[in-house]
């Protein structure tokens, strides 16, 4: 059974940092992209970022360019986000989702997600 | 405001048949981008309902189809059930954001 599972949220004063990780099981993980998509508290579906299987091509949201990292550990199945310079309207529920293919296209999978708080 | 546009809400009674539109443009359905659509049941992450355009995962009901057009999309539910309240975003990509975009979501009511 393909899972994901996120970690690594939780509440940060502005401008401080934060590390997201997903760790994926149940499919060959370096096969596929994989995206971060968030959702603000009784908002809609905000891509993130994606990163190709082989973590070679990373692609971010204008609103996260310059302050978030994506990025991937092909060996530990894993995917992380790093999170700087964050700000109040960061503050979402950020989902891990494998993509359908080896670069972005639609996403088959998602995990549960982590809650992030940007609060002082 | 959304790269790719959906009504807030629509609302039908058991059995009816709705439609969920999503308007995008020449930089992204227009572009001859597939559009894929995801349901999110209250309290819960996102699931495939469509994807490339009209084709639906194992396991997701034939009363859900897709279509596109143009520089639009639809999604359809036919004899709705309540279990079919949710929201309904569509995503595609954008060539001028070089990126994934998503519709701002709809809301299904089942009355």
């Amino acid at each position: 059974e393909v899972q994901l599972l996120e970690s690594g949220g939780g509440l940060v004063q502005p401008g401080g940092s934060l590390r997201l990780s997903c760790a994926a099981s149940g499919f060959t993980f370096s096969s596929y992209a994989m995206n971060w998509v968030r959702q603000a508290p009784g908002k809609g579906l905000e891509w993130v970022s994606a990163i190709s299987g082989g973590g070679g091509d990373t692609y971010y949201a204008d609103s996260v360019k310059g302050r978030f990292t994506i990025s991937r550990d092909n060996s530990k199945n894993t995917l992380f986000l790093q999170m700087n310079s964050l700000r109040a309207e960061d503050t979402a529920v950020y989902y891990c989702a494998k993509d359908s293919s080896m670069n972005p296209y639609f996403m088959d999978v998602w995990g549960k997600g982590t809650t992030v708080t940007v609060s002082s | 405001q959304s790269v790719l546009t959906q009504s807030p809400s629509v609302s039908g009674a058991p059995g009816q048949r709705v439609t969920i539109s999503c308007t995008g443009s020449s930089s992204n359905i227009g572009a001859d981008y597939a559009v894929h659509w995801y349901q999110q049941l209250p309290g819960t992450a996102p699931k495939l309902l469509i994807y490339g355009n009209t084709n639906r995962p194992s396991g997701v009901p034939d009363r859900f189809s897709g279509s596109k057009s143009g520089t639009s999309a639809s999604l359809a539910i036919t004899g709705l059930q309540a279990e079919d309240e949710a929201d309904y975003y569509c995503q595609s990509y954008d060539s001028s954001l070089s990126g994934v975009v998503f519709g701002g979501g709809t809301k299904l009511t089942v009355l």
